[in-house]
Protein backbone atom coordinates (compact mmCIF):
# COMPACT_ATOMS: atom_id res chain seq x y z
CA UNK A 1 0.00 0.00 0.00
CA UNK A 2 1.52 3.40 -0.81
CA UNK A 3 2.44 5.41 1.80
CA UNK A 4 1.04 8.97 2.51
CA UNK A 5 2.81 11.63 4.00
CA UNK A 6 0.17 14.96 5.00
CA UNK A 7 1.05 17.99 7.22
CA UNK A 8 0.25 17.41 11.16
CA UNK A 9 -1.61 20.60 11.41
CA UNK A 10 -2.62 23.82 9.63
CA UNK A 11 -4.25 27.06 10.39
CA UNK A 12 -6.36 29.27 8.31
CA UNK A 13 -8.65 32.43 9.00
CA UNK A 14 -12.00 32.12 7.77
CA UNK A 15 -12.76 33.35 4.04
CA UNK A 16 -9.82 32.09 2.57
CA UNK A 17 -8.76 29.15 0.70
CA UNK A 18 -6.94 26.38 2.36
CA UNK A 19 -4.90 23.83 0.12
CA UNK A 20 -3.86 20.69 2.19
CA UNK A 21 -1.17 18.42 0.74
CA UNK A 22 -0.48 14.88 0.79
CA UNK A 23 2.89 13.27 -0.49
CA UNK A 24 2.63 9.56 -1.98
CA UNK A 25 6.07 8.84 -3.79
CA UNK A 26 5.17 5.51 -4.55
CA UNK A 27 1.84 5.65 -5.85
CA UNK A 28 0.80 2.32 -7.84
CA UNK A 29 -0.79 2.75 -11.37
CA UNK A 30 -4.28 1.68 -10.45
CA UNK A 31 -4.42 3.52 -6.95
CA UNK A 32 -6.84 6.20 -6.68
CA UNK A 33 -6.74 9.50 -3.91
CA UNK A 34 -9.40 9.73 -1.94
CA UNK A 35 -9.72 12.42 0.91
CA UNK A 36 -11.84 11.75 3.98
CA UNK A 37 -12.87 14.68 6.50
CA UNK A 38 -13.32 13.79 10.55
CA UNK A 39 -15.03 16.38 12.77
CA UNK A 40 -14.76 16.02 16.18
CA UNK A 41 -16.47 12.90 18.33
CA UNK A 42 -18.06 11.72 14.68
CA UNK A 43 -16.50 9.01 11.96
CA UNK A 44 -14.79 9.99 8.87
CA UNK A 45 -16.77 11.56 6.22
CA UNK A 46 -16.04 10.89 2.47
CA UNK A 47 -15.17 14.41 0.64
CA UNK A 48 -13.38 13.70 -2.90
CA UNK A 49 -11.46 11.09 -4.85
CA UNK A 50 -9.62 11.17 -8.17
CA UNK A 51 -7.02 9.57 -10.42
CA UNK A 52 -5.44 12.69 -12.43
CA UNK A 53 -5.68 16.09 -13.34
CA UNK A 54 -8.37 17.76 -11.23
CA UNK A 55 -11.50 16.95 -9.76
CA UNK A 56 -14.46 19.49 -8.46
CA UNK A 57 -17.27 19.21 -6.42
CA UNK A 58 -19.80 20.89 -4.06
CA UNK A 59 -17.40 20.63 -1.23
CA UNK A 60 -13.57 20.76 -2.34
CA UNK A 61 -11.23 20.44 -5.42
CA UNK A 62 -8.35 17.82 -5.93
CA UNK A 63 -5.44 18.20 -7.93
CA UNK A 64 -3.21 15.60 -9.13
CA UNK A 65 -0.04 16.88 -11.13
CA UNK A 66 0.96 14.18 -13.62
CA UNK A 67 3.35 12.26 -11.66
CA UNK A 68 0.90 11.74 -9.42
CA UNK A 69 3.47 11.83 -6.70
CA UNK A 70 0.85 13.91 -5.11
CA UNK A 71 -2.20 15.65 -4.32
CA UNK A 72 -3.65 18.44 -2.67
CA UNK A 73 -7.18 19.34 -1.86
CA UNK A 74 -8.54 22.81 -1.88
CA UNK A 75 -11.24 24.09 0.64
CA UNK A 76 -12.39 27.03 -1.17
CA UNK A 77 -13.82 30.06 1.15
CA UNK A 78 -13.72 28.07 4.83
CA UNK A 79 -15.33 28.58 7.35
CA UNK A 80 -15.59 27.66 10.94
CA UNK A 81 -17.46 24.40 10.59
CA UNK A 82 -14.43 23.64 8.30
CA UNK A 83 -12.46 23.04 11.59
CA UNK A 84 -11.87 19.05 10.96
CA UNK A 85 -9.07 16.47 10.67
CA UNK A 86 -8.50 15.37 7.06
CA UNK A 87 -7.09 12.35 5.64
CA UNK A 88 -5.71 11.51 2.78
CA UNK A 89 -5.78 7.69 1.84
CA UNK A 90 -4.13 6.02 -1.45
CA UNK A 91 -5.36 2.70 -3.05
CA UNK A 92 -7.74 0.91 -4.71
CA UNK A 93 -9.50 -2.10 -5.37
CA UNK A 94 -6.97 -4.51 -7.71
CA UNK A 95 -8.64 -7.86 -7.84
CA UNK A 96 -9.07 -8.40 -4.32
CA UNK A 97 -10.54 -5.82 -2.02
CA UNK A 98 -7.86 -4.25 -0.36
CA UNK A 99 -7.46 -2.91 3.29
CA UNK A 100 -8.05 0.44 3.80
CA UNK A 101 -6.42 2.12 5.83
CA UNK A 102 -5.94 5.77 7.54
CA UNK A 103 -2.73 7.51 8.30
CA UNK A 104 -2.74 10.36 11.09
CA UNK A 105 -4.14 13.04 9.00
CA UNK A 106 -4.18 17.06 8.98
CA UNK A 107 -5.94 19.06 11.74
CA UNK A 108 -7.16 21.96 10.08
CA UNK A 109 -8.01 24.78 12.63
CA UNK A 110 -10.22 27.93 11.19
CA UNK A 111 -9.49 30.91 12.62
CA UNK A 112 -12.24 33.93 12.81
CA UNK B 1 -31.95 4.11 5.91
CA UNK B 2 -30.74 4.23 9.56
CA UNK B 3 -26.81 3.84 7.85
CA UNK B 4 -24.56 2.22 9.69
CA UNK B 5 -25.48 1.67 13.61
CA UNK B 6 -23.33 1.35 16.34
CA UNK B 7 -24.19 -0.28 20.07
CA UNK B 8 -22.91 0.82 22.65
CA UNK B 9 -22.67 4.41 22.81
CA UNK B 10 -20.09 4.07 25.95
CA UNK B 11 -18.54 1.44 27.56
CA UNK B 12 -16.56 0.88 31.09
CA UNK B 13 -15.25 -2.67 31.32
CA UNK B 14 -12.72 -3.77 33.72
CA UNK B 15 -9.42 -5.54 33.08
CA UNK B 16 -10.06 -8.80 31.90
CA UNK B 17 -13.85 -8.51 30.80
CA UNK B 18 -15.21 -9.35 27.71
CA UNK B 19 -17.82 -7.72 25.47
CA UNK B 20 -18.72 -7.26 22.00
CA UNK B 21 -19.16 -3.97 20.13
CA UNK B 22 -22.44 -4.12 17.80
CA UNK B 23 -22.26 -3.16 14.08
CA UNK B 24 -25.35 -3.35 11.66
CA UNK B 25 -25.75 -1.81 8.38
CA UNK B 26 -28.34 -1.92 5.99
CA UNK B 27 -27.07 -1.20 2.72
CA UNK B 28 -26.38 -4.12 1.85
CA UNK B 29 -22.66 -3.37 1.89
CA UNK B 30 -20.14 -6.45 1.43
CA UNK B 31 -17.47 -4.74 3.00
CA UNK B 32 -17.47 -3.70 6.23
CA UNK B 33 -14.72 -2.44 8.78
CA UNK B 34 -13.74 -1.97 12.87
CA UNK B 35 -10.89 0.81 13.58
CA UNK B 36 -10.05 2.33 16.28
CA UNK B 37 -8.94 5.50 17.34
CA UNK B 38 -6.98 6.86 20.35
CA UNK B 39 -6.86 10.23 21.51
CA UNK B 40 -5.06 12.53 18.99
CA UNK B 41 -4.16 9.87 16.80
CA UNK B 42 -5.43 8.54 12.98
CA UNK B 43 -7.41 5.38 12.89
CA UNK B 44 -6.06 2.06 12.61
CA UNK B 45 -7.66 -0.94 11.16
CA UNK B 46 -8.45 -4.03 13.42
CA UNK B 47 -10.06 -6.16 10.99
CA UNK B 48 -12.16 -6.32 8.18
CA UNK B 49 -14.56 -8.36 5.82
CA UNK B 50 -15.33 -8.49 2.06
CA UNK B 51 -18.46 -10.62 2.83
CA UNK B 52 -20.57 -12.78 5.00
CA UNK B 53 -18.03 -15.80 6.17
CA UNK B 54 -14.47 -14.29 5.27
CA UNK B 55 -13.10 -11.89 7.36
CA UNK B 56 -9.09 -11.04 7.65
CA UNK B 57 -6.65 -9.41 9.73
CA UNK B 58 -5.82 -4.98 9.46
CA UNK B 59 -3.02 -3.71 11.24
CA UNK B 60 -3.57 -4.27 14.70
CA UNK B 61 -6.05 -7.39 15.55
CA UNK B 62 -4.51 -8.78 18.75
CA UNK B 63 -6.95 -8.97 21.44
CA UNK B 64 -10.20 -8.63 18.94
CA UNK B 65 -12.54 -11.51 17.39
CA UNK B 66 -14.69 -10.90 14.51
CA UNK B 67 -17.04 -13.38 12.68
CA UNK B 68 -19.75 -12.05 9.96
CA UNK B 69 -22.73 -14.50 9.66
CA UNK B 70 -24.40 -11.81 7.90
CA UNK B 71 -24.09 -9.24 5.45
CA UNK B 72 -25.84 -6.80 7.84
CA UNK B 73 -23.76 -7.21 11.00
CA UNK B 74 -20.13 -7.29 11.53
CA UNK B 75 -19.43 -7.47 15.89
CA UNK B 76 -16.20 -7.00 17.48
CA UNK B 77 -14.94 -8.95 20.54
CA UNK B 78 -12.78 -8.09 23.20
CA UNK B 79 -11.76 -11.25 24.47
CA UNK B 80 -9.47 -10.05 27.55
CA UNK B 81 -10.23 -6.29 27.85
CA UNK B 82 -6.83 -4.53 29.00
CA UNK B 83 -6.73 -0.55 29.70
CA UNK B 84 -4.44 -0.16 26.02
CA UNK B 85 -7.92 -1.04 24.47
CA UNK B 86 -9.09 1.65 25.82
CA UNK B 87 -10.26 4.17 22.74
CA UNK B 88 -12.95 4.93 20.36
CA UNK B 89 -14.28 2.45 17.91
CA UNK B 90 -15.43 2.82 14.45
CA UNK B 91 -17.48 0.47 12.62
CA UNK B 92 -17.42 1.14 8.59
CA UNK B 93 -19.13 -0.35 5.64
CA UNK B 94 -18.69 0.56 1.44
CA UNK B 95 -19.93 -1.38 -1.53
CA UNK B 96 -17.05 -3.25 -2.79
CA UNK B 97 -16.82 -2.61 -6.81
CA UNK B 98 -14.80 -0.34 -9.27
CA UNK B 99 -11.55 0.22 -9.63
CA UNK B 100 -10.47 2.55 -6.60
CA UNK B 101 -11.90 2.47 -2.87
CA UNK B 102 -15.52 2.94 -2.71
CA UNK B 103 -17.18 5.66 0.10
CA UNK B 104 -17.15 4.17 3.31
CA UNK B 105 -19.88 5.40 5.69
CA UNK B 106 -18.95 5.04 9.42
CA UNK B 107 -21.11 4.65 12.05
CA UNK B 108 -21.20 7.18 15.42
CA UNK B 109 -18.34 5.21 17.19
CA UNK B 110 -18.57 3.59 20.74
CA UNK B 111 -16.30 5.26 23.66
CA UNK B 112 -14.69 2.53 25.75
CA UNK B 113 -12.80 2.56 28.83
CA UNK B 114 -10.63 -0.43 30.53
CA UNK B 115 -9.99 0.41 33.81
Amino acid sequence: LAKTTQPISMDSYEGQEVNITCSHNNIATNDYITWYQQFPSQGPRFIIQGYKTKVTNEVASLFIPADRKSSTLSLPRVSLSDTAVYYCLVGGDSGGYQKVTFGTGTKLQVIP
Amino acid sequence: NAGVTQTPKFQVLKTGQSMTLQCAQDMNHEYMSWYRQDPGMGLRLIHYSVGAGITDQGEVPNGYNVSRSTTEDFPLRLLSAAPSQTSVYFCASSSIGGRAYNEQFFGPGTRLTVL
